[in-house]
C-alpha cells in the first residue's frame, strides 16, 4: 500500500534562507509523486510533479524537488524563501498515474522577516 | 471564473441534520473526487467518480453518500451529520486517461457540525 510521511508539521525559515520540506513515500510500484501548496482559505494548487522522467523536477515559484529512489524521498526545496511562500505544503503519491492519490499530513511553512 | 466551484463555502449545522455539499466544474473533466481535510491528517479520499455511471468508495466513505448528477456536477451528502464530520471538504477533478495525472481542486467547504 502506498503512504506518505512528511517530517515536520511546521517549518520556519527566514526570508532569503533555503527552504527544505521533507517527503518520504512507500509504494509497491514506481510512483508518481506530487507537491501541492495550499494558501490560506484556498484549495490546493499543483507545485510540481514527478512522473518517471527526469529525477530533478522544477515547479512554479522557484521550487524544485528531486526523486531519490534509493531513499524513497521527494524533498521540496527553494534556494531563497519569500514571504509569499508561507503556506501549507502537501506531498502526495499515486500508484495509478494520478487517478488516485494518498496525501501526506502536510507541512506548514512560515517565513520570518 | 473558477474552474472548480464549491457551494456553500462555509456551513454550520447541528447533529442529525442532512447536509449536501455541491461541486461544479467547467473543465470538462470526466473524473471527480471528494476529500476531507483534517489538521495533521492531510487529505483523505471519501468518494470518487470516473463518469456519471461510475461511483467508487474511497478510504473514508462511511457516513457519506454522493450523487453524480451530470459530468459537471458531483454532490456529497451527509445523511445525518455528526460532530466528527467537522472538517474542510474539497472537490477535485481530473481528465481521464493516463496522459493526464493532475487533479484540480476547488476552494473548499468548511463544515462545522455542532
Amino acid at each position: 500500500a502506498q503512504s506518505v510521511t512528511q517530517l515536520g508539521s511546521h517549518v520556519s525559515v527566514s526570508e532569503g534562507a533555503l527552504v527544505l520540506l521533507r517527503c518520504n513515500y512507500s509504494s509497491s510500484v514506481p510512483p508518481y509523486l506530487f507537491w501541492y501548496v495550499q494558501y490560506p482559505n484556498q484549495g490546493l494548487q499543483l507545485l510540481l510533479k514527478y512522473t518517471s522522467a527526469a529525477t530533478l523536477v522544477k515547479g512554479i515559484n522557484g521550487f524544485e524537488a528531486e526523486f531519490k529512489k534509493s531513499e524513497t524521498s521527494f524533498h521540496l526545496t527553494k534556494p531563497s524563501a519569500h514571504m509569499s511562500d508561507a503556506a501549507e505544503y502537501f506531498c502526495a503519491v499515486s500508484e495509478d498515474y494520478g487517478q488516485n492519490f494518498v496525501f501526506g499530513p502536510g507541512t506548514r511553512l512560515s517565513v520570518l522577516p | 471564473d473558477a474552474d472548480v466551484t464549491q457551494t456553500p463555502r462555509n456551513r454550520i449545522t447541528k447533529t442529525g441534520k442532512r447536509i449536501m455539499l455541491e461541486c461544479s466544474q467547467t473543465k470538462g473533466h470526466d473524473r471527480m473526487y471528494w476529500y476531507r481535510q483534517d489538521p495533521g491528517l492531510g487529505l483523505r479520499l471519501i468518494y470518487y467518480s470516473f463518469d456519471v455511471k461510475d461511483i467508487n468508495k474511497g478510504e473514508i466513505s462511511d457516513g457519506y453518500s454522493v450523487s453524480r448528477q451530470a459530468q459537471a456536477k458531483f454532490s456529497l451528502s451527509l445523511e445525518s451529520a455528526i460532530p466528527n464530520q467537522t472538517a474542510l471538504y474539497f472537490c477535485a477533478t481530473r481528465t481521464g486517461g493516463e496522459s493526464s495525472d493532475t487533479q484540480y481542486f476547488g476552494p473548499g467547504t468548511r463544515l462545522t457540525v455542532l
